[in-house]
């Protein structure tokens, strides 16, 4: 079955620091996948997808995401994460060409002044 | 440009009374429709969706039913709600182009009580 795990429950950061989110998955094929951002009380917002080709792909708000098949992961990075950046984060596998979506856990992040 | 407007934003509701949550998009034509619970702490949970009027998928057999009367309107419901159904309730569309991206909602807060 489809799954998507996010190992990091809560994470904290120094604003100005770097930031690394896990996410694995387990599907059979080549996956479609998403980054998603939530702000408490909010609704998702998409930060970044992959479909094909380039494994590095760049999203909003200065995110970016690496794919690698060999390790079934996809993690968000960001260089230098700012104060707004403290939310939700989920990552997400499409299936069926995008028609369903599987969505891990989330991790919180929480950015110290 | 695409909306998606969802209401109401907060219901507190006792046990075994019934529940409409109201989803509408507006500026897209046969979109897919979603209808997402997140319990706290937790991901997304995929409850049904409709790829078009009539035509309901659901993901998870439980107290809650969907409707797609019109084609940019998704209605969650149930007959007599359960302690269990309190969470904050996500609509999303997708576009038929089947970019991959969901777009959501501000979420409905459901407390049973």
């Amino acid at each position: 079955a489809q799954s998507v795990t996010q190992p990091d429950i809560h994470i904290t950061v120094s604003e100005g620091a770097s930031l690394e989110l896990r996410c694995n998955y387990s599907y059979g094929a080549t996956p479609y996948l998403f980054w998603y951002v939530q702000s408490p009380g909010q609704g998702l917002q998409l930060l970044l997808k992959y479909f094909s080709g380039d494994t590095l792909v760049q999203g909003i708000k200065g995110f970016e995401a690496e794919f690698k098949r060999s390790q079934s992961s996809f993690n968000l990075r960001k260089p230098s994460v700012h104060w707004s950046d403290a939310a939700e984060y989920f990552c997400a596998v499409g299936l069926n060409y995008g028609q369903n979506f599987v969505f891990g856990p989330g991790t919180r992040l929480s950015v110290l002044p | 440009s695409q909306t998606i407007h969802q209401w109401p934003a907060t219901l507190v509701q006792p046990v075994g009374s019934p529940l409409s949550l109201e989803c509408t998009v507006e500026g897209t034509s046969n979109p897919n429709l979603y209808w997402y619970r997140q319990a706290a702490g937790r991901g997304l949970q995929l409850l049904f969706y409709s790829v078009g009027i009539g035509q309901i998928s659901s993901e998870v057999p439980q107290n809650l039913s969907a409707s797609r009367p019109q084609d940019r309107q998704f209605i969650l419901s149930s007959k007599k709600l359960l302690l269990s159904d309190s969470g904050f309730y996500l609509c999303a569309w997708m576009g038929q182009e089947n970019t991959g991206e969901l777009f959501f909602g501000e979420g409905s807060r459901l407390t049973v009580l």
